[in-house]
């Protein structure tokens, strides 16, 4: 089955300690990008990768690092986390061709708390 | 910049009423992509269409229909005879192809909460 997979799905943490959300896509996409959603603003991209190591800045960056050695995987890496990075987190991953990419499709979501 | 406005926060209907939800965007582009997704309780983003800005027919499926303006640079979305089962928040997107510095990253707008009533 074609999906985006991301884990965990939950986490509770504590401020300053490091921790790690997985992404993976079994589609082949050159194209994936981390998300996140806060009430009244919708989602906001964090970073996009648009192929294996090539990744840039999305719109809300700080206090977030990614990286993507695997076409399938996009990991997002919070070093020090902090109380205004409780939120729920998406990976999405689509097809790109040239600049343009295709239908973008998202993970089940990651809802984090940190305290 | 872009922008998606979706000034419907929260919307209630009874069962088996047609319900529309606005969607307004802005952008300096020609070319453009529109999008609905769906967000149920249970948390994830199900994609329902996506719309290119050269193709203003209006599209139908099942109950669902999109009528896309762009004179009046709107992307609304009709759900005839609603269901429980509708009940979600509906986001609408804009994505802009040829801005390279932008990743093709989804501009969303901020969601509208629809509850359908038995």
């Amino acid at each position: 089955e074609a999906q985006v997979t991301q884990n965990p799905r939950y986490l509770i943490t504590v401020t300053g300690k490091k921790l790690t959300v997985t992404c993976s896509q079994n589609m082949n996409h050159e194209y994936m990008s981390w998300y996140r959603q806060d009430p009244g603003l919708g989602l906001r991209q964090i970073y996009y990768s648009m192929n294996v190591e090539v990744t840039d800045k999305g719109d809300v960056p700080e206090g977030y690092k990614v990286s993507r050695k695997e076409k399938r995987n996009f990991p997002l890496i919070l070093e020090s986390p902090s109380p205004n990075q409780t939120s729920l987190y998406f990976c999405a991953s689509s097809y790109l061709a040239g600049v343009s990419t295709d239908t973008q499709y998202f993970g089940p979501g990651t809802r984090l708390t940190v305290l | 910049a872009q922008k998606v406005t979706q000034a419907q926060t929260e919307i209630s209907v009874v069962e088996k009423e047609d319900v529309t939800l606005d969607c307004v965007y802005e952008t300096r582009d020609t070319t453009y992509y529109l999008f609905w997704y769906k967000q149920p309780p249970s948390g994830e983003l199900v994609f329902l269409i996506r719309r290119n800005s050269f193709d203003e027919q209006n599209e139908i499926s099942g109950r669902y229909s999109w009528n896309f303006q762009k004179s009046t640079s709107s992307f609304n979305f009709t759900i005839t005879a609603s269901q429980v089962v509708d009940s979600a928040v509906y986001f609408c997107a804009l994505s802009d192809p040829s801005d390279e510095t932008s990743g093709s990253r989804l501009t969303f707008g901020e969601g509208t909460q629809l509850t359908v009533n038995p």
